[in-house]
């Protein structure tokens, strides 16, 4: 079973602080998911990545397969930023195993 | 109209009744979840499909049942509802692309079982 492990669990940022977000699994993976769930419960899909680097808008997610390690960082953080972040990683052909989640909040 | 819709959105229940709770997408997507969620704990899995002729047990099936009525169709079911069965309940679906396996949730149920 894959183990995942998320730090923070909660974070306080000023607005316009870096943020980063860390996550950690146990076994090998095929991809990574990071996830962000709204105050209201919604959740939605920020990056799918199997390699490397991705960026979208102010969020970049990072990938190290063999050190079995992902980060999400926020750039020049804001107020609706404040949200749960949670990893995702899958192996293979299998279901996304999900970590407990950060929780985001940005204080203006 | 939203391409995961779960119904009911909120229900509340008392033990030992049955109870499904209906997702149905129109993304088109082959692979459909069940995840319940508790404070503390994150998402977990209780049951998935990979098509309409295909269901597998999750990390936490015991006291569910699915049902894949269709491609666009996944109920869950309760068969008789305890109140440690009270969590939000999220559908979600996945294309089967390797290169871009994308998730879509629904909005959740919140279930009460009093």
């Amino acid at each position: 079973k894959n183990e995942v492990e998320q730090s923070p669990q909660n974070l306080t940022a000023q607005e316009g602080e870096f943020i980063t977000i860390n996550c950690s699994y146990s076994v090998g993976i095929s991809a990574l998911h990071w996830l962000q769930q709204h105050p209201g419960g919604g959740i939605v899909s920020l990056f799918m990545l199997s390699s490397g680097k991705k960026k979208h808008g102010r969020l970049i997610a990072t990938i190290n397969i063999q050190e079995k390690h992902s980060s999400l960082h926020i750039t020049a953080s804001h107020p609706r930023d404040s949200a749960v972040y949670i990893c995702a990683p899958r192996a293979g052909n299998t279901p996304l195993v999900f970590g407990k989640g950060t929780r985001l909040s940005v204080i203006a | 109209d939203a391409d995961v819709t779960q119904t009911p959105r909120n229900r509340i229940t008392k033990t030992g009744k049955r109870i499904m709770l209906e997702c149905s997408q129109t993304k088109g997507h082959d692979r459909m979840y069940w995840y319940r969620q508790d404070p503390g704990l994150g998402l977990r899995l209780i049951y998935y499909s990979f098509d309409v002729k295909d269901i597998n047990k999750g990390e936490i099936s015991d006291g569910y049942s699915v049902s894949r009525q269709a491609q666009a169709k996944f109920s869950l079911s309760l068969e008789s509802a305890i109140p440690n069965q009270t969590a939000l309940y999220f559908c979600a679906t996945s294309d089967r692309d390797g290169a871009n396996y994308g998730y879509t949730f629904g909005s959740g149920t919140r279930l009460t079982v009093v």
